[in-house]
């Protein structure tokens, strides 16, 4: 099926740096979700973007909706050991058609 | 506040015995209901998605089938496993366009 380009693939980072990373797509979309899963877990909502520009934060967490409304950057600052695992983008098109499009994830891993 | 339920959380079957998945979602009233897959280190892929009591839709041909008996039930099936049905199972439930996933269920078929 149809993903979205996610980048960069995989992070090693020291802990207490930030980090970024981003998913592109060639097509518009109206909803920006990111999400974290853990090893053997359900991916588990961070952020929820809805029009574009859009800049929300969580905590330590910071996602935008890109304006061409075909990307969305998730920020993650002062990173510590907890944040280790993946880290999904998904778009939705438009409200009602219920096929949420998936990135291909950032693996993120902390160096303490 | 919505919680959603899924079991069991690890599942080995042999090839060519049935399965049945089962997902409950608590707190809300008609949610969009999913089943979606996850083979190991890859994406999520949509297999069936339910707006109502009743009402399946599939997304790709395969081994296994999806039924929505109650309002928010939502249950994953196969007559028979295959080898390639081996996989990490998810349910999720929608509202205002944000997506709630399960715990989720790895299936090792042998």
């Amino acid at each position: 099926g149809q993903q979205l380009n996610q980048s960069p693939q995989s992070m090693f980072i020291q802990e207490g740096e930030d980090v970024s990373m981003n998913c592109t797509s060639s097509s518009i979309f109206n909803t920006w979700l990111w999400y974290k899963q853990d090893p053997g877990e359900g991916p588990v909502l961070l952020i929820a973007l809805y029009k574009a520009g859009e800049l929300t934060s969580n905590g330590r967490l910071t996602a935008q909706f890109g304006i061409t409304r075909k990307d969305s950057f998730l920020n993650i600052s002062a990173s510590i050991p907890s944040d280790v695992g993946i880290y999904f983008c998904a778009g939705l098109r438009t409200s009602g058609t219920y096929k949420y499009i998936f990135g291909t994830g950032t693996r993120l891993k902390v160096l303490a | 506040s919505q919680t959603i339920h899924q079991w069991p959380a690890t599942l080995v079957q042999p090839v060519g015995s049935p399965l049945s998945l089962e997902c409950t979602v608590e707190g809300t009233s008609n949610p969009n209901l999913y089943w979606y897959r996850q083979a190991a280190g890859r994406g999520l892929q949509l297999l069936f998605y339910s707006v109502g009591i009743g009402q399946i839709s599939s997304e790709v041909p395969q081994n296994l089938s999806a039924s929505r008996p109650q309002d928010r039930q939502f249950i994953l099936s196969s007559k028979k496993l295959l080898l390639s049905d081996s996989g990490f199972y998810l349910c999720a439930w929608s509202r205002q366009e944000k997506l709630f996933f399960g715990s989720g269920t790895q299936l090792s078929v042998l």
